[in-house]
């Protein structure tokens, strides 16, 4: 089993859509988790850290379950704009020393 | 936020030459930095973390020799890809670490091309 586990999708929604993706860790003892967003081409971008309480930066939600071992993103009132490949990272310990990155999902936002 | 620099952007090199990658935390110190290669629509792939002051911890699979990695100070690490050959063609991206809030921060990733 990976580490870090995402579905590539891709996910075709319409403007406005909402919509939801998972990512699934196996190291129970991962200790921070994050979202980056990567248009093609480009480098990754930090999209938001996700803490236990969950967190919301505007139209985006963040949340970790640990009992499940997963985290989540939900987009709200999708842009296209947003159409991007989103990766999940699971730092390992709390020293910055082990990033595990996910495969990526890949958005399109349809007009 | 914080900037990493990467450079070069692009390059194209002949094969059998050696290219050098530049990456720079600019308003952060990195005792950490992080080195990967993309290959096209596949997630990133660590090659080899860099510590400032120590010799780079290189994944599996990953040639030491072929893949030089210096961290000579807080804000520099470089990657040189020795007497490199079309295979090697690929995005390289650097990443640092930020210590106060645990973050990695990418540099803007060199794409490279070897004829």
């Amino acid at each position: 089993r990976k580490e870090v586990e995402q579905d590539p999708g891709p996910f075709n929604v319409p403007e406005g859509a909402t919509v939801a993706f998972n990512c699934t860790y196996s190291n129970s003892a991962s200790q921070s988790f994050f979202w980056y967003r990567q248009d093609c081409r480009k480098e990754p971008k930090l999209l938001m850290s996700v803490y236990s309480s969950g967190n919301e930066d505007g139209r985006f939600t963040a949340q970790l379950n640990r009992a499940s071992q997963y985290i989540s993103l939900l987009i709200r009132d999708s842009k296209l704009s947003d159409s991007a490949t989103y990766l999940c990272v699971v730092g390992l310990d709390n020293y910055g020393q082990n990033f595990v990155f996910g495969p990526g999902t890949r958005l399109s936002v349809l007009p | 936020g914080a900037v990493v620099s990467q450079h070069p952007s692009w390059v194209i090199c002949k094969s059998g030459t050696s290219v050098k990658i530049e990456c720079r935390s600019l308003d952060f110190q990195a005792t950490t930095m992080f080195w990967y290669r993309q290959f096209p629509k596949q997630s990133l792939m660590l090659m080899a973390t860099s510590n400032e002051g120590s010799k780079a911890t290189y994944e599996q699979g990953v040639e030491k020799d072929k893949f030089l990695i210096n961290h000579a100070s807080l804000t520099l690490s470089t990657l040189t890809v020795t007497s490199a050959h079309p295979e090697d063609s690929s995005f390289y991206i650097c990443s640092a670490d930020k210590q106060s809030t645990g973050e990695l921060f990418f540099g803007e990733g060199s794409r490279l091309t070897v004829l």
